[in-house]
This record gives C-alpha cells, structure tokens and sequence, in this order.
C-alpha cells in the first residue's frame, strides 16, 4: 500500500530554535497534505490543510506564523515550528492523499517534538 | 458541523474475550465516509476500514468487523478473539465532505484505548 514517511520520528530542541519536520508520500503523488497533533491520551487535532503550490490552510487558533507549513512538490511538505517553547511539545503526525483513490489517506509515523 | 463520539475511554479485556468499540457520529451531509484507525504504542496510525454512507454491509476481516447503521449513526468495531497484539488507542473518524479537487478532512473522535490482558 502508499506510504508516508515523516522525518524525525523524535527530536528535542531548546527553547527559541526551530525544528522542521518533513512528510513524504514515498510512492504516490499527493496534492493534499493535512498535519495533526496531538497531545498525551487526546484525539488528534487538525492543524492545518497543505496544498501543493498554494498557501496552506490553518485552521482556528492555529498560529500561521509559528507552525510553516511548505507544500513545494507533490511528494513533500514540510511543517516548520519556529521560535519553539515547551508547550509546544508534542506528536506531530502528517496525512497524505493520493489523488488518484477516493479519500483514503494514510498517515506518517509521526514526530514526537520534545521542547526543553 | 460534524463530531465524532467514542464515549469508551478505555477498555481492558483478557485475551480471547470479544470487544467492541463504539462510535456515533454526527453530520448534515447525506455522502460521508466513516474510517477506523490503530494508534499503537509506537504513535503510528494504521488504517483499518474505510466505509461510505451508502454502504450499510457489514463487513468483517479476519478477527475484525465492523457494524455500520446508519439509523442510529453508529459504526461500530468488534474484535473477536482477541490478542495482546491488538492492545493500542483506536480512532474513529468521519469525512464528511469529498470534493472534486481532492482534499478533504477528518474529525476524529477522541480514542478508545484498549488493553488486552494475558
């Protein structure tokens, strides 16, 4: 089946740096893109709507300027938490479509964001 | 708006026994899809069924199945036998709107974690 590789899977970063996460869609083209979180025993939440060559889609309360989100090609995007603090630890996991099937999407094995 | 409801935080059951993880859901459209996912320890999410809403079969894979009514808009999972191996958080998420450009959304209900004892 389509597979979904995000990098890192886990990654610790001091306050004020930014770390870049990136989700690839290994054997399809996908032109959507959704990134999640989710924090400890809680559902996933919905960040953001990657599309490629276009402007991504935040949703409520998520801050554009703080999580950058960049869908360059149809194989990655590429969600960039910048100025990081600690409440800003948590899973990150990405979701790709392959637009060639009927709403399936798979997912990443998501990046586990530790802030100290 | 839609929502996803898993009203079963956690369950735990001794291996062999069947479970069955409930989810009712909401929406005003008429074409949806309803999906299942495994959270295992390890974070990744593993897709398990994808469902639409003009299919009411139910459908049963291996030690899985899954009973989807529509009149109480529900769509249930059961695991028959169960193993250790299934003990994970499991999501049930609905799509409520599939558009001709390709992008859509899932909400996801907030989880039902299951323990399966030896």
């Amino acid at each position: 089946g389509a597979v979904v590789s995000q990098h890192p899977s886990r990654v610790i970063c001091k306050s004020g740096t930014s770390v870049k996460i990136e989700c690839r869609s290994l054997d399809f083209q996908a032109t959507t893109m959704f990134w999640y979180r989710q924090f400890p025993k809680k559902s996933l939440m919905l960040m953001a709507t990657s599309n490629e060559g276009s402007k991504a889609t935040y949703e409520q309360g998520v801050e554009k300027d703080k999580f950058l989100i960049n869908h360059a090609s149809l194989t990655l995007s590429t969600l960039t938490v910048t100025s990081a603090h600690p409440e800003d630890s948590s899973f990150y996991i990405c979701s790709a479509r392959d637009r060639r099937l009927n709403t399936e999407a798979f997912f990443g094995q998501g990046t586990r964001l530790t802030v100290v | 708006a839609q929502k996803v409801t898993q009203a079963q935080t956690e369950i735990s059951v001794v291996e062999k026994e069947d479970v069955t993880l409930d989810c009712v859901y909401e929406t005003r459209d008429t074409t949806y899809y309803l999906f299942w996912y495994k959270q295992p320890p390890s974070g990744e999410l593993v897709f398990l069924i994808r469902r639409n809403s003009f299919d009411e079969q139910n459908e049963i894979s291996g030690r899985y199945s899954w009973n989807f009514q529509k009149s109480t808009s529900s769509f249930n999972f059961t695991i028959t036998a169960s193993q250790v191996v299934d003990s994970a958080v499991y999501f049930c998420a609905l799509s409520e709107t599939y558009s001709g450009a390709g992008s859509y959304q899932l909400t996801f209900g907030k989880g039902t974690k299951l323990s399966v004892i030896p």
